[in-house]
């Protein structure tokens, strides 16, 4: 299956700290990309990596990509309150995306 | 910010009856999805869709659903004859010219069976 894994399943963390999250894939992806889902609500994208790519940054997010052992990591620095949310990696190869089972997140204030 | 909608956002139903559930995607993007998300699951793909037509489908995607763009804005998804087992958030999503880019989701329709 070419679906991520994420590890993770569940993070509890106090505000200000960091969180890392891991993602592990099996065959091969065009690019990996990670979203963020509020309890109940849909999926918001973050970030996207394409499979050539290494390490990319956006705002507090920092995404790095190891093709060589399928694996994708997602962290979120200075966390805050409001980053409380399960996070999935997502993988696409052709034209699907296969998710994760997600990190649940817990940011406590 | 353009956004994908979607309607209604939530439907109960009985056992059997049809639902159709309907997306309004991004209006310049070219690459529609369906996907659905059991209570406290995992995301799962089903369907994606180009050039009116189906272009890849998951094992899920059986003879009970079937999607359509009936006219240049919606994207539907209809379910024939529903289970107790299609309950479960739905989510369109769009992306733009190339099918890997980014994909943005709707925020669901919640499908209850009963």
């Amino acid at each position: 299956s070419q679906q991520g894994e994420e590890d993770p399943q569940a993070l509890s963390i106090q505000e200000g700290e960091n969180a890392t999250m891991n993602c592990s894939y099996k065959t091969s992806i065009n690019n990996l990309q990670w979203y963020r889902q509020n309890s109940g609500r849909g999926l918001v994208h973050l970030i996207l990596i394409r499979s050539n790519e290494r390490e990319k940054h956006s705002g507090r997010l920092r995404v790095t990509l190891d093709t060589s052992k399928k694996s994708s990591s997602l962290l979120i620095t200075a966390s805050r309150a409001a980053d409380t949310a399960s996070y999935f990696c997502a993988t696409a190869f052709s034209n699907d995306m296969r998710f994760g089972a997600g990190t649940r997140l817990t940011v406590k204030p | 910010e353009p956004e994908v909608t979607q309607t209604p956002s939530h439907q109960v139903t009985q056992m059997g009856q049809e639902v159709i559930l309907r997306c309004v995607p991004i209006s310049n993007h070219l690459y529609f999805y369906w996907y659905r998300q059991i209570l406290g699951q995992k995301v799962e793909f089903l369907v994606s869709f180009y050039n009116n037509e189906i272009s890849e489908k998951s094992e899920i995607f059986d003879d009970q659903f079937s999607v359509e763009r009936p006219d240049g804005s919606n994207f539907t998804l209809k379910i024939r004859s529903t289970k107790l087992e299609d309950s479960a958030m739905y989510f369109c999503a769009s992306s733009g010219w190339r099918s890997q880019e980014t994909q943005y989701f709707g925020p669901g329709t919640r499908l209850l069976v009963l």
